[in-house]
């Protein structure tokens, strides 16, 4: 399966924008993008997800590099709502569907 | 909309027992995901049911099972519990096999 690769960590004031940078070289042409966050002592929540072209939604950006072998989560004005475990993952698809196969993450963590 | 439940939250066994864990979908939802979350090795994935058929399986031993109900409900069940066994055990639904996961807050499982 491919494999993602985030930094463990990073810091961020409020109100300013955060980009989260997420590595995945073995990409395969069929594999989705997908962002989830896990709030303290919640379960994971869908951010964003992606195959090819840059998307938006309410919560954040995700840009995507145009060889596919990375991707950027954008968040425009961090909150301290926002600090949370940030996955990157990449989901497979196969006869049963996608499967989701979640790294390490990076924990985001915001100042006022 | 009522978001995925699970019960109970949580639950203390010794090892050599079994236990049963139950998750509710989101009404509508016909996909049911289980995963492990431990400190050491993160989310992992367990299985994934689909109008009550298991369609996906990680890479976890027999002791691990599960099954889901006409109704889309799932239970998991693990039997002879291990220390190792004692994690965060989310369960997620989602419309489709192809649509994004929406977690419950999961079941904390101790195992003394």
């Amino acid at each position: 399966d491919a494999k993602t690769t985030q930094p463990n960590s990073m810091e961020s004031n409020e109100e300013e924008p955060v980009h989260l940078p997420c590595n995945h070289s073995t990409i395969s042409g069929t594999d989705y993008i997908h962002w989830y966050r896990q709030l303290p002592s919640q379960g994971p929540e869908y951010v964003i997800h992606g195959l090819t072209s840059n998307v938006n939604n309410r919560m954040a950006s995700l840009a995507i590099a145009e060889d596919r072998k990375s991707s950027t989560l954008i968040l425009h004005r961090a909150t301290l709502r926002d600090a949370a475990v940030y996955y990157c993952i990449l989901s497979y698809l196969n006869q049963a569907g996608t499967a989701l196969i979640f790294g390490k993450g990076t924990t985001l963590s915001v100042s006022s | 909309k009522a978001g995925v439940t699970q019960t109970p939250r949580y639950l203390i066994k010794t090892r050599g027992q079994q236990v049963t864990l139950s998750c509710s979908p989101i009404s509508g939802h016909r996909s049911v995901s289980w995963y492990q979350q431990t400190p050491g090795q993160g989310l992992q994935f367990l299985f994934e049911y689909f109008s009550e058929t298991q369609r996906n399986k990680g890479n976890f031993p027999g002791r691990f099972s599960g099954r889901q109900f006409s109704n889309s409900r799932s239970e998991m069940n693990v039997s002879t519990l291990e220390l190792g066994d004692s994690a965060l055990y989310l369960c997620a639904s989602r419309k489709t096999h192809y649509n994004e996961q929406f977690f419950g807050p999961g079941t904390r499982l101790t195992v003394l």
